[in-house]
């Protein structure tokens, strides 16, 4: 099965702008969730997905958003960018038949706001 | 709040040799999956091994084990006949307190000397 793929790789963006990254979640997988990786706050949940609802949010003001589409496809927006909003963005997805069960993660698209 | 903990900024084995790499972490939970990932100088995360907390038996895949201490709270990761390819960084993780969100710990550099 082909993995997570995520698009575009990398992204530059000047502040005040928006920007919409793209996650294709691995075929029969249901649920997708995202996460900004940065070098000051690590690793953090942003929202998950599952059957086109958000099942699950982070403590993300709300300039960051997501949606899922019926073939599971996500797309994750954040508007008026900040220079802080400068980080790997990572989309992860899994069957979604339980609560809880185990995230393949995407390669990342690389945001980069000046 | 759900915390992981990895107490070990930076480690470096020999090749060949064995390497533990720690991690606690803080759950009310009864129900939940570890996770160690793997992320390369790539950056794509890479699930290394999973382990169910309601096992008893610890987890183990090819050249990686883990030790599970269910009442310490503590998941270690056991790496052996290290390889010049397992350099990278490694993060323990465990599910939250809701649904499917996961909560990384900071992360351990792991470096491989020849």
């Amino acid at each position: 099965k082909a993995g997570v793929t995520q698009t575009p790789r990398y992204l530059i963006k000047t502040r005040g702008q928006q920007v919409t990254l793209s996650c294709s979640p691995i075929s029969g997988h249901r649920s997708v969730s995202w996460y900004q990786q940065t070098p000051g706050q690590g690793l953090q949940f942003l929202f998950e997905y599952f059957s086109e609802t958000q099942r699950n949010k982070g403590n993300f003001p709300g300039r960051f958003s997501g949606r899922q589409f019926s073939n599971s496809r996500s797309e994750m927006n954040v508007s008026t960018l900040e220079l802080g909003d400068s980080a790997l963005y990572l989309c992860a997805s899994s069957l979604g038949t339980g609560e809880k069960d185990t995230q393949y993660f995407g390669p990342g698209t690389r945001l980069t706001v000046l | 709040a759900q915390t992981v903990t990895q107490s070990q900024p930076e480690m470096s084995v020999q090749e060949a040799e064995t390497v533990t790499l720690s991690c606690t972490y803080d759950t009310s939970e009864s129900d939940y999956y570890l996770f160690w990932y793997k992320q390369p100088p790539s950056r794509q995360m890479i699930l290394v091994i999973r382990q169910e907390a309601y096992k008893q038996q610890n987890a183990t895949e090819n050249r990686f084990s883990v030790n599970f201490q269910k009442a310490a709270k503590s998941f270690s990761l056991k790496i052996s006949d290290s390889q010049l390819g397992d350099a990278a960084m490694y993060f323990c993780a465990s599910h939250g307190e809701y649904g499917n969100k996961l909560v990384f710990g900071a992360g351990t550099i792991l470096r491989v000397k020849s």
